[in-house]
């Protein structure tokens, strides 16, 4: 159990330009989650899944903002046309469970910057 | 309205003092879930410790003491003998009934002076 990878570590795109952000949870962890922290604030909740299933859909998430988990096992987040206002640091969170005392796992996360 | 108010943007504080980071929460729901965590200059997302509403007791977990008052939605927390590594960013958090995600407060940024 090597915790939470999160690639790439840093992202520096044109504004305009797709990008795509990878997540490895922890390998028995069933719950997934993605949220996004610009400076100074919160982690801001995005997207979570529950296995390969997508259950819950921030309104943050605008159409430009794609999440999949197909297997169950990695995720992926894509921002499509990516605008200044994108720029935060991406964090992605395994759980094993989601009642009582099962907190989240956090990877390093991806920051993403865009010029 | 915010669910999760940390009012102290910053603190300084002496090495192996004991410092409260402030945390007050508003929710409707009876069952719900608060957490504490850390994220050092490094980014990392660090949990540090739980409490859930029906807990009779505070929980404590090490140097970590999390006081609950739950009449006055009050989830502050303790770190006692502060240590140069507790320099970090500090989030209250709370998951709310059947909801699955966890909302984090603005985070109360710790100093600790040697």
């Amino acid at each position: 159990d090597t915790g939470v990878s999160q690639d790439p570590r840093h992202k520096i795109t044109k504004r305009g330009q797709n990008v795509t952000f990878r997540c490895d949870p922890i390998s028995e962890h069933n719950r997934l989650y993605w949220y996004r922290q610009t400076l100074g604030q919160g982690p801001e909740f995005l997207t979570y899944f529950q296995n390969e299933a997508q259950l819950e859909k921030s309104r943050l998430l605008s159409d430009r903002f794609s999440a999949e988990r197909p297997k169950g096992s990695f995720s992926t987040l894509e921002i499509q046309r990516t605008e200044q206002g994108d720029s935060a640091m991406y964090l992605c969170a395994s759980s094993l469970g989601w009642r009582g005392n099962y907190g989240y796992t956090f990877g390093s996360g991806t920051r993403l910057t865009v010029v | 309205a915010q669910k999760i108010t940390q009012t102290q943007p910053g603190m300084f504080v002496q090495e192996k003092e004991a410092v409260t980071l402030d945390c007050t929460y508003d929710t409707s729901d009876p069952s719900y879930g608060l957490f504490w965590y850390k994220q050092p200059s490094s980014g990392e997302m660090i949990f540090l410790i739980y409490q859930g509403s029906y807990d009779q007791q505070n929980a404590t977990e090490g140097r970590y003491s999390l006081n609950f008052q739950k009449a006055r939605k009050s989830a502050n927390l303790v770190i006692s003998a502060s240590q140069l590594g507790d320099s970090a960013m500090y989030f209250c958090a709370m998951r709310e009934g059947e909801d699955d995600k966890i909302i984090f407060g603005k985070g109360t940024r710790l100093h600790i002076l040697p």
